[in-house]
């Protein structure tokens, strides 16, 4: 157990629907991450957030965003759901100065 | 921009033998971190070993072992002694290591699935 938990685990939806997708860290990290894993892209950064602020972006689609609340957990919004936005959506967080990411288990999402 | 590749999409080993999963990278940095995480079928990432680029001696964990060339970048994983519950996919990642606060994400190669035969 990495003491990173996401939830759902799984979610169904349609296209043009909105989700959020919730992270909570590990106790005491401060950096929450969220990457996006499909068969064609693989796993790729979406966006940092560090103690409630957002420090890094990837490739972050415009339809998506996120924040972090001062209990440090996190939130990825999905909105305007496309059939290509099916993926597992993973969670990590880091405590600074380790170097290490601890991915949580994950959320597939399917956009049928 | 860093670039991290694996040029083997798949590998295979007999249980008990010994594999090499390749990995190398582009950066312009000095710092930074490398990794491999194994992803099995439950599709968890899961840290399999960490090297920190300032450090000559390459990293080991029980049956896991690199290889790290810092002026080739390349950073190779081998696994001694395989067992069943080593087949999985294996990413190589690459992280800067930044002292203004909060560090760097990861950026990950494509990824090797590893097959063990018993």
């Amino acid at each position: 157990d990495s003491g990173v938990t996401q939830t759902p685990k799984h979610l169904i939806t349609a296209t043009g629907q909105r989700v959020t997708l919730r992270c909570s860290p590990r106790s005491g990290d401060l950096s929450v991450y969220w990457y996006q894993q499909s068969l064609d892209q693989g796993l790729q950064f979406l966006i940092q957030y560090y103690n409630g602020e957002e420090r890094a972006k990837g490739n972050i689609l415009e339809r998506f965003s996120a924040q972090q609340f001062p209990d440090l957990h996190s939130e990825l919004n999905l909105s305007s759901l496309e059939l290509g936005d099916s993926a597992l959506y993973f969670c990590a967080s880091s405590a600074q100065g380790f170097g290490k990411l601890f991915f949580g288990s994950g959320t597939q999402l399917s956009v049928l | 921009a860093q670039t991290v590749t694996q040029s083997q999409p798949e590998m295979s080993v007999q249980e008990a033998e010994t594999v090499t999963l390749s990995c190398t990278y582009d950066t312009s940095e000095s710092d930074y971190y490398l990794f491999w995480y194994k992803q099995p079928p439950s599709r968890q990432m899961i840290l399999v070993i960490r090297q920190e680029a300032y450090k000559q001696q390459n990293a080991t964990e029980n049956r896991f072992s690199v290889n790290f060339q810092k002026a080739a970048k390349s950073f190779s994983l081998k696994i001694s002694d395989s067992q069943l519950g080593d087949a999985a996919m294996y990413f190589c990642a690459y992280r800067s290591q930044n002292y203004g606060g909060s560090q760097g994400n990861l950026i990950f190669g494509k990824g090797t699935k590893l097959s063990v035969k018993p």
